[in-house]
């Protein structure tokens, strides 16, 4: 069974200018998140889709981040205009089912660099 | 807010050495608590995860325990290898949200 797909692996951008991520979960998982990881930190979350639905975005800057999930399967991850701050791994995980109890699992990641 | 801390956030040991890592948590109210691995450069790989009513789980040299009411975990490892040099990873799931809080990680290097 294939794992969490992402692409690109890596980026690197001028600031201001715009980027997209794009993830694709393992088949049947119905929640899908976006994390972003800053270097000696943990993952911390930026958004959760259940199916197509974005539940919990709370930690999502939304002046300049966007995000989808079409038909609730694949997702993108867009920042516009890019910051120096911005660079980081940015990680996509999806576990099964709509509840809390579900193994997460997580894909290799997109290492970001703003020049 | 969940808060997840790591000691100790780096260790070196020889090759053979038996090991634990520890993981604490501030909010007991948690679904499961999960043990992850990040080799540098690449994403995280799940080595064991624990459900709030499990005390422990098992996977070959690995063994993680739960001690949800004190906000503990550990992990151990049995017989170290160089090949266990990773950072190791440790996350609880809240009852509060779905999402994992993530502390910043052990970084274990095993020396041959």
């Amino acid at each position: 069974e294939a794992g969490v797909v992402q692409s690109p692996r890596y980026k690197i951008i001028e600031k201001k200018q715009p980027v997209a991520f794009w993830c694709n979960p393992i088949s049947g998982h119905n929640t899908l998140y976006w994390y972003r990881q800053n270097l000696g930190q943990g993952p911390e979350l930026l958004i959760r889709y259940e199916n197509e639905e974005a539940v919990d975005d709370s930690q999502l800057p939304k002046d300049r981040f966007s995000a989808e999930r079409l038909k609730g399967v694949d997702s993108t991850l867009k920042i516009q205009p890019a910051e120096l701050g911005d660079s980081a791994v940015y990680l996509c995980a999806s576990s099964q089912g709509v509840q809390g109890a579900y193994e997460q699992y997580f894909g290799p990641g997109t290492r970001l660099t703003v020049t | 807010k969940q808060e997840v801390t790591q000691i100790p956030a780096a260790l070196s040991v020889p090759e053979g050495e038996n090991l634990v890592l520890n993981c604490s948590f501030t909010d007991s109210a948690i679904y499961n608590l999960q043990w992850f691995r990040q080799d540098p450069g690449k994403g995280l790989t799940s080595l064991l995860l624990i459900q709030s009513s499990q005390r422990e789980q098992t996977s070959g040299r690995l063994n993680a325990s739960l001690d949800k009411s004190s906000g503990r975990s550990t992990l151990y490892i049995a017989a170290s290898q160089p090949g266990d040099s990773a950072t190791y990873l440790c996350a609880v799931n809240s009852n509060s949200g779905y999402a994992l809080n993530f502390g910043k990680g052990t970084s274990l290097l095993v020396t041959p």
